[in-house]
């Protein structure tokens, strides 16, 4: 979806070093999104946003932590602290209060070096 | 906690032949989302499913709700090459906290020319 922006598109990790994956959108949403894409796994949410300066674990925010000081960024830092950080990570929107679908971003390809 | 379980997990299909993928939630849904994915790429909106026993379709594409909004089901007529990619469903459900999908593992479609 052209209205979201994740970068890098890949990104390598060396062991205790933290990083940070950035998702920018101007679709004007208030809600942002982030999971995690293991293969056979489908999608998993790791945190989420519904307005700014707030932001609510999901259900695999061990490891991870997040930040949402505007309305059009919410960017994810995955910690040393989480042991297994290679997956497709993917960036996700929507106008809240209200049935709208959730648009992805291109997603982030980590891999650990 | 809210589950939604997919199956099958793969298919593999000659061209021309049908395909659905069926998705089982443990609790009552207040809407069914489907999207699909290409191969490398992220998660595209399909269609939203509201109502008790509602059908859609778009073109060769149905889609079912059950009617305890609970099940979910895609069918594909006649598949082609451009059918390719996994087929996820994503559930909100009626308790629900900040529009949170909660995504099946996905049906991953591969289609023989």
């Amino acid at each position: 979806d052209g209205g979201i922006t994740q970068s890098p598109k890949y990104l390598f990790r060396k062991e205790g070093q933290n990083v940070t994956l950035s998702c920018e959108q101007n679709l004007n949403h208030d809600a942002m999104y982030w999971y995690r894409q293991d293969p056979g796994q489908g999608l998993r949410l790791i945190y989420y946003s519904q307005i700014v300066n707030d932001f609510q674990k999901g259900d695999i925010a061990e490891g991870y932590s997040v930040s949402r000081e505007k309305k059009e960024s919410f960017p994810l830092t995955v910690t040393s602290a989480q042991k297994n950080p290679t997956a497709f990570y993917l960036c996700a929107s929507r106008r809240e209060y209200s049935n709208q679908p959730q648009h992805f971003g291109d997603g982030t390809r980590l891999s650990i070096l | 906690g809210q589950q939604v379980m997919q199956i099958p997990q793969y298919q593999h299909v000659q061209e021309g032949e049908d395909f659905t993928t069926y998705c089982n939630s443990s609790t009552t849904l207040s809407n069914i989302q489907w999207y699909k994915q290409r191969p490398g790429g992220h998660p595209v909106f399909l269609i939203q499913l509201v109502k008790s026993g509602e059908v859609k379709k778009q073109k060769r594409l149905t889609f079912q709700f059950g009617e305890a909004k609970k099940n979910s089901s895609l069918h594909i007529t006649a598949t082609q090459t451009t059918d390719v990619g996994t087929y996820f469903c994503a559930g909100v459900g009626i308790y629900n906290q900040g529009g949170k999908l909660i995504f099946g593992q996905g049906t991953e479609l591969s289609v023989k020319p």
